[in-house]
């Protein structure tokens, strides 16, 4: 069964870029699914960033899209986020997931099934 | 800022009914199927719930869902101290073309 592995910088400070990676196992990621980015700041809900699809194609929450790009390394079997310019706002645990969405007639099938465990994130000086 | 609405907080006593409202619009829940998470603090989210009423395996017929119009909701019978969590709605929004979710509701077992 697919798993999600999340890795990443745990500290970093405020202005700089945040790379993530999710590496995923017992399945290739070539397959027909939506890779997706999820977080969850502390004490609150949890907030979609992005996903990103086999063929490439991108989608972004409207509010991080100036800072955010999603991209596929086909070689290593994992996909990563980058946010740049990050502020004390964006301290968060980050999640990876694997989403499926399916549009029958105008209706979407969409769920995001297999998640990672997380990765924290802490933004500060 | 979430796109769904969800109650804060539901209670109950062990062995009763909850139910967990998800409100949403006709861009999202009112077009598009929903799903549900559970989610332990400390732990990744947890699915409950997909295409409005389906139970993946492992989850017990205790969780139920049901959609009408552009709401939601999610229900717990038999209300366990292990279901207190938080509980989470999501769906697909058209007019965002994005993922969203609803701002999340915490079950307290009395």
């Amino acid at each position: 069964q697919v798993q999600l592995q999340e890795s990443g910088p745990g500290l970093m400070e405020p202005s700089g870029t945040l790379s993530l990676s999710c590496a995923v196992s017992g399945g290739s990621i070539f397959n027909t699914y939506w890779w997706t980015w999820v977080r969850q700041s502390p004490g609150k809900g949890l907030e979609w960033i992005g996903e990103v699809y086999h063929s490439g194609n991108t989608n972004y929450n409207p509010s991080l899209k100036s800072r955010v790009t999603i991209s596929m390394d086909r070689s290593k079997n994992q996909f990563s986020l980058k946010l740049t310019s990050v502020t004390a706002a964006d301290t968060a645990v980050y999640y990876c997931a694997r989403g499926t969405r399916t549009l029958v007639a105008t209706v979407y099938y969409y769920v995001l099934d297999v998640w990672g465990q997380g990765t924290t994130v802490i933004v500060s000086s | 800022q979430s796109v769904l609405t969800q109650p804060p907080s539901v209670s109950a006593a062990p062995r009763q009914k909850v139910t967990i409202s998800c409100s949403g619009s006709s861009s999202n829940i009112g077009n598009n199927h929903v799903y549900w998470y559970q989610q332990v603090p400390g732990t990744a989210p947890k699915l409950l719930i997909y295409d409005d009423n389906k139970r993946p395996s492992g989850i017990p017929d205790r969780f139920s869902g049901s959609k009408s119009g552009t709401s939601a909701t999610l229900g717990i019978t038999g209300l366990q101290t292990g279901d207190e969590a938080d509980y989470y709605c999501g769906t697909w929004d058209n007019s965002l073309s994005t993922g969203v979710f609803g701002t999340g509701t915490k079950v307290f077992v009395l």
